[in-house]
């Protein structure tokens, strides 16, 4: 099973701000096969990023995905308000599919 | 407009069973992989359990395998979930979603969750 850690935990910012988000492999996935997701509380998920860096439908271009390999990383380039989430990062290369803990962004 | 809905959950005693449901809408059910993913309360999320376009290639989370069925009927826009021999740890939040089209086992709808809670 491919583990996933996401650092930091907890990401204190301000609006405007840029948000870096770290996702880390415990062994390489298959075809970048990763995927960004960005869950406000009381709300199902929503897809920001698959595929390692191909934006979902929808979403701002504030919102990109990079990395290979074993290491990711979801930018946001200047927070709004409503970013203001918790977000996970998933792999689908290998079963099981699995996530990673999440990254709670919240306003400094 | 790609709409899930789930429904089913309940509070159930240890050992026993339930049928989650997920009905969709807005877009060609039959086209799509589907997933259940769950959430503990507080807790980030799980996959489940994942069924191809015609039900015939299903995976499971080995913490469920043996006990839980994932199972669709395309005429009626409709995937289950059968849960059977329940444990106080699948109490959770239940999610069904949708596949995308360049990613089949990315997310691309989520329906609003039907809690299960289990009860030792």
């Amino acid at each position: 099973e491919i583990v996933l850690t996401q650092s930091p935990g907890t990401l204190s910012l301000s609006p405007g701000e840029r948000a870096t988000l770290s996702c880390r492999a415990s062994q390489s996935i298959i075809s970048n096969y990763l995927a960004w997701y960005q869950q406000k509380r009381g709300q199902a998920p929503r897809l920001l990023i698959y595929g390692a860096s191909n934006r979902a439908t929808g979403i701002p271009d504030r919102f990109s995905g990079s990395g290979s390999g074993t290491d990711f990383t979801l930018t946001i380039s200047r927070l709004e308000p409503e970013d203001f989430a918790v977000y996970y990062c998933q792999q689908y290369g290998s079963s099981p599919i699995t996530f990673g803990p999440g990254t709670k962004v919240d306003i400094k | 407009e790609v709409q899930l809905v789930e429904s089913g959950g309940g509070l159930v005693q240890s050992g026993g069973s339930l049928r989650l449901s997920c009905a969709a809408s807005g877009f060609t059910f039959g086209n799509y992989w589907m997933h259940w993913v769950r959430q503990a309360p507080g807790k980030g999320l799980v996959w489940v359990s994942r069924l191809n376009f015609l039900g015939s290639t299903t995976d499971y989370a080995d913490s469920v395998k043996g006990r839980f069925t994932i199972s669709r009927d395309n005429a009626k826009n409709t995937l289950y979930l059968q849960m059977n021999s329940l444990r106080a740890e699948d109490t959770a939040l239940y999610y069904c979603a949708r596949g995308g089209s360049d990613a089949p086992m990315a997310y691309t709808g989520w329906g609003q969750g039907t809690l299960v809670t289990v009860s030792s």
